[in-house]
């Protein structure tokens, strides 16, 4: 069965400053990985993934996401915060097939709080 | 753009009551998801459905039923509502035409159960 950890249930950045929010994974075979987002009240929004290729993928809103296939990690990047990329991130994986490819796995999330 | 709506933002409900939260989806995707979100629990997979008629047990499926008689519908189903069940719901769509598409998300219905 796969699984998302996200060690950091809080980030505190000062605005301007880079940020980077963690995430590893497990799971059998190549791994489908994704950001999403989640503001106040609202549903999820998709932010990047990856799927095979460079292993530095770009995403919406100037974020960046570096998959580390020996450390089995995709943490998220940005190099300069913005108060209003402060939210609720989602880091989730699924197998690129066989069973459990159409189930995505989900952290626990990690909320970002851009100081201004 | 994908377009997910939920029947409703806010529902609350009291024990015992059976709940219907409706999904629908305008892109004519085959897969369809429920998960609900727990703060500290992040998003756990309730039931999803490959396909009109076709659904899966997800990871937490108990006390819970779901329907999916037409394409851009998947409705979840609380036969009978208790307070455990109190939680934000998030449903999500998906075409698998392409093997890579990501999941889209409604707005989610946060439903209170007294």
């Amino acid at each position: 069965a796969q699984s998302v950890a996200q060690p950091e249930d809080q980030v505190n950045v000062a605005e301007g400053n880079p940020l980077t929010v963690k995430c590893t994974y497990s799971v059998s075979g190549n791994p489908y990985l994704f950001w999403y987002v989640q503001y106040p009240n609202r549903g999820l929004q998709f932010l990047l993934k990856y799927i095979t290729g460079d292993n530095l993928v770009k995403g919406s809103y100037g974020f960046e996401a570096e998959f580390n296939k020996s450390q089995t990690s995709f943490h998220l990047k940005k190099p300069s915060a913005l108060v209003s990329d402060s939210a609720l991130y989602f880091c989730a994986v699924r197998p690129g097939s066989g069973a459990g490819s159409y189930q995505l796995t989900f952290g626990k999330g990690t909320k970002l709080s851009v100081i201004p | 753009d994908v377009k997910v709506t939920q029947s409703s933002r806010y529902l609350v409900k009291r024990t015992g009551e059976k709940v219907f939260l409706e999904c629908v989806q305008d892109m004519d995707h085959e897969n369809m998801f429920w998960y609900r979100q727990d703060p500290g629990l992040g998003l756990r997979l309730i039931y999803f459905s490959y396909d009109v008629k076709m659904k899966e047990k997800g990871d937490i499926p108990e006390g819970y039923s779901v329907s999916r008689e037409k394409k851009e519908r998947f409705s979840l189903i609380l036969e009978s509502a208790s307070t455990n069940q109190t939680s934000m719901y998030l449903c999500a769509s998906r075409a698998p035409s392409s093997r890579y598409n990501e999941q889209f998300f409604g707005p989610g219905t946060r439903l209170t159960v007294l």
